[in-house]
C-alpha cells in the first residue's frame, strides 16, 4: 500500500530536549516536505527536499533541521524544542519535484512543556 | 509572497444540497492547485489537482474549477452527504527561488446535517 508514515504519532517532551520525528514514504517520490498546522494559522511549510541531499527552507524553518540521506526518509529534527513548537506536524511526499499530487502522513502531535 | 484565502471559514448545509467552496490566491503564476480534505485528528487526503493549463477537474460528485487569471478556484460538491463533513483545504504550488513550494489556505469547515 502506497503510504507516508510518521513516528511517533504523539509526543510530549520538555524544553531543550532534542527530538527527531521520522518520516518515510514507499512511493519512490523525489519531493518530500514538512508542515506544521496551528489553529488560526493553517498549514505552513517548514522544510522541503527536492531529492537526496537537496533540502531547502520553507516559510517557517527557524528551530528545525532536516536531512535527506535516503530517498525514502526525511526526518525532522528539533535540536532544542521550545513551547512555541507545540503543534501538529505533517510530512508529505510527491512525485515530479513537488508539482504533482501531495500525499500526506497521518500527523505527529507534539507538546513541548 | 503568495497568499491563499478560503471563504467561508465554516459552512453548514442540509443533506442533499449542492454547495460551493471558494479559494482565492494572490499570485496567478502557479503550477497547479490542489483541493484536500482533512478529517478531525487525521492527515490530508488529496481530492483533486488542477494543472495551471486546465480549467476544471471532476471526480465523482466533486468538481473543481480554476480561473488562473482572476486567482480563483471553486470546489463544487453535488448532493452533499453527512460523510462529506470535514475541513476542505486548497493549496497552490508556485515557484520560489528555483524550486516548488506549496501555500495553503486556512480551510473551510463543512458540516452536512442529516
Amino acid at each position: 500500500e502506497a503510504q507516508v508514515t510518521q513516528n511517533p504519532r504523539y509526543l510530549i517532551t520538555v524544553t531543550g530536549k532534542k527530538l527527531t520525528v521520522t518520516c518515510s514514504q514507499n512511493m519512490n517520490h523525489e519531493y518530500m516536505s514538512w508542515y506544521r498546522q496551528d489553529p488560526g494559522l493553517g498549514l505552513r511549510q517548514i522544510y522541503y527536499s527536492m531529492n537526496v541531499e537537496v533540502t531547502d527552507k520553507g516559510d517557517v524553518p527557524e528551530g528545525y533541521k532536516v536531512s535527506r540521506k535516503e530517498k525514502r526518509n526525511f526526518p525532522l529534527i528539533l535540536e532544542s524544542p521550545s513551547p512555541n513548537q507545540t503543534s501538529l506536524y505533517f510530512c508529505a511526499s510527491s512525485d515530479g519535484r513537488g508539482i504533482e499530487t501531495q500525499y500526506f502522513g497521518p500527523g505527529t502531535r507534539l507538546l513541548v512543556l | 509572497k503568495q497568499e491563499v484565502t478560503q471563504i467561508p471559514a465554516a459552512l453548514s448545509v442540509p443533506e442533499g444540497e449542492n454547495l460551493v467552496l471558494n479559494c482565492s490566491f494572490t499570485d496567478s503564476a502557479i503550477y497547479n492547485l490542489q483541493w484536500f480534505r482533512q478529517d478531525p485528528g487525521k492527515g490530508l487526503t488529496s481530492l483533486l489537482l488542477i494543472q495551471s493549463s486546465q480549467r476544471e477537474q471532476t471526480s465523482g460528485r466533486l468538481n473543481a474549477s480554476l480561473d488562473k487569471s482572476s486567482g480563483r478556484s471553486t470546489l463544487y460538491i453535488a448532493a452533499s452527504q453527512p460523510g462529506d463533513s470535514a475541513t476542505y483545504l486548497c493549496a497552490v504550488t508556485y515557484s520560489g527561488a528555483g524550486s516548488y513550494q506549496l501555500t495553503f489556505g486556512k480551510g473551510t469547515k463543512l458540516s452536512v446535517i442529516p
